[in-house]
């Protein structure tokens, strides 16, 4: 079965640098959620997206930005990079059925900022 | 702020014990409760979905209960394998939103 694709896996950047992680969702599920676990911490959930818009929103760095494009798969967008940003992060996919969702986690994208 | 808690944050025990992982959340106000499996530097697998309106799902050696009004779950591993090791993370949605509130997870260690 398909499973929730992230890219790139791995990512190293300089501080001040900005990183893109995008997200593909499993086919036909129109709700993506973006985690970000630290080092040794749970995830935390930074936002959500049902249908292109964003749905929900957590503990997310206004230098950050994401969206949801027409074919369901996401982006992240970071920018002005800072070392506490190194983290794990997790895009989650579901499809709503009337609040019967299981999220099908994604691999991680580890980010590494230097 | 829904909170999670995991207890005990570490376990380890003999081979082919069966273990209990406890999960506790402060707002019983929820969709759903999620258990995961996660591995060293790896990501999250799904391991068992309770609805809120269900007591328990089982799923071959596991077996999740949810008790809402007092806000607690419990995982029950039968017969525990090496392969077992790794955190169990415990994850709750908020009510009207599908956001998860994770705990802290338990780390198991099965040992041979």
């Amino acid at each position: 079965a398909a499973g929730v694709i992230q890219s790139p896996r791995h990512l190293i950047k300089e501080k001040r640098e900005t990183a893109t992680l995008k997200c593909y969702p499993i086919p036909r599920h129109d709700t993506v959620y973006w985690y970000q676990q630290g080092p040794g911490q749970d995830p935390q959930f930074l936002i959500s997206f049902y249908e292109k818009m964003q749905s929900d929103k957590g503990s997310i760095p206004d230098r950050f930005s994401a969206q949801q494009f027409s074919d369901y798969h996401s982006e992240l967008n970071m920018s002005s990079l800072e070392l506490g940003d190194s983290a794990l992060y997790f895009c989650a996919s579901s499809l709503d059925r009337g609040g019967v969702d299981t999220q099908y986690f994604g691999p991680g994208t580890r980010l590494t900022v230097l | 702020k829904q909170e999670v808690t995991q207890i005990p944050a570490a376990l380890s025990v003999p081979e082919g014990e069966n273990l209990v992982l406890n999960c506790s959340f402060t707002d019983s106000a929820i969709y759903n409760l999620q258990w995961f499996r996660q591995d060293p530097g790896k990501g999250l697998t799904s391991l068992l979905l309770i609805q809120s309106s269900q007591r328990e799902q089982t799923s071959g050696r596991l077996n999740a209960s949810l008790d809402k009004s007092s806000g607690r779950s419990t995982l029950y591993i039968a017969a525990s394998q090496p392969g077992d090791s790794a955190t169990y993370l415990c994850a709750v949605s908020a009510y009207n939103f599908n956001k998860f509130y994770f705990g802290s997870g338990t780390k198991l260690n099965v040992k041979p």
